[in-house]
């Protein structure tokens, strides 16, 4: 088995702040994602990657950045955090590209912007 | 591009009862389907991995059924009980190599 680690597990900005959560998975998946869930609504991908160097943009990246900086680790930045957002950021991975894989997820980035 | 269509939104039911929860999409060449579960606070489990060849999914404690002909998944709980209580999220495969994501359903179950 595997485990995916995300940090920080709560993260609190400022309006227009910069602000970055960190992906970690041990399963050595090659396609790794990151989703934004609303309270109420289903998962929105912003962006993933099919392998390492790889960098793909989903149905929401405008207003956020992502890096792949290796296999194993998967960066998403808010680049300019929106006053009162409040949202879970979900990073997952799978062995490969293909929508027949099982997505493994992460526990979650909860983000809070006062 | 997929749509997919979760419902209901909310659902409450007695300890013992049965708990059904449907997606439908959109499209027909959809071949592989999800059912995850989130507990409160944690993170999305996978419950099931289904294939369009399937119509009939025996799982511990539920049952998936898929109707190809109306491009319906349902999640059969059967006899909840309160560990139940959680999200529900169907996935469905589509264009693109892409899983799309109903809303959820957040079941509560009640003693």
């Amino acid at each position: 088995g595997g485990i995916i680690t995300q940090t920080p597990k709560f993260l609190i900005g400022q309006e227009g702040q910069k602000l970055t959560l960190k992906c970690q998975q041990n399963f050595n998946h090659d396609t790794m994602y990151w989703y934004r869930q609303d309270s109420g609504k289903g998962l929105r991908l912003i962006y993933y990657s099919i392998t390492e160097n790889d960098l793909q943009k989903g149905d929401l990246s405008e207003g956020y950045d992502a890096s792949r900086e290796k296999k194993s680790s998967f960066s998403l930045t808010v680049t300019s955090a929106q006053k009162n957002e409040m949202a879970v950021f979900l990073c997952a991975s799978s062995p490969d590209w293909g929508n027949q894989d099982t997505q493994y997820f992460g526990p979650g980035t909860r983000l809070l912007v006062l | 591009g997929e749509q997919v269509e979760q419902r209901p939104p909310h659902l409450s039911v007695r300890e013992g009862d049965s708990a059904v929860i449907t997606c439908t999409y959109t499209d027909p060449n959809s071949y592989y389907f999800f059912w995850y579960k989130q507990e409160p606070g944690a993170s999305l489990q996978l419950l099931m991995k289904v294939f369009s060849s399937t119509e009939i999914n025996e799982g511990q404690g539920f049952t998936v059924l898929l109707n190809k002909k109306d491009k319906r998944l349902s999640l059969n709980l059967t006899a909840a009980h309160p560990g139940d209580s959680a999200a529900y999220f169907c996935a469905v495969s589509g264009e693109g190599n892409r899983i799309f994501f109903g809303d959820g359903t957040q079941l509560v179950v009640k003693p």
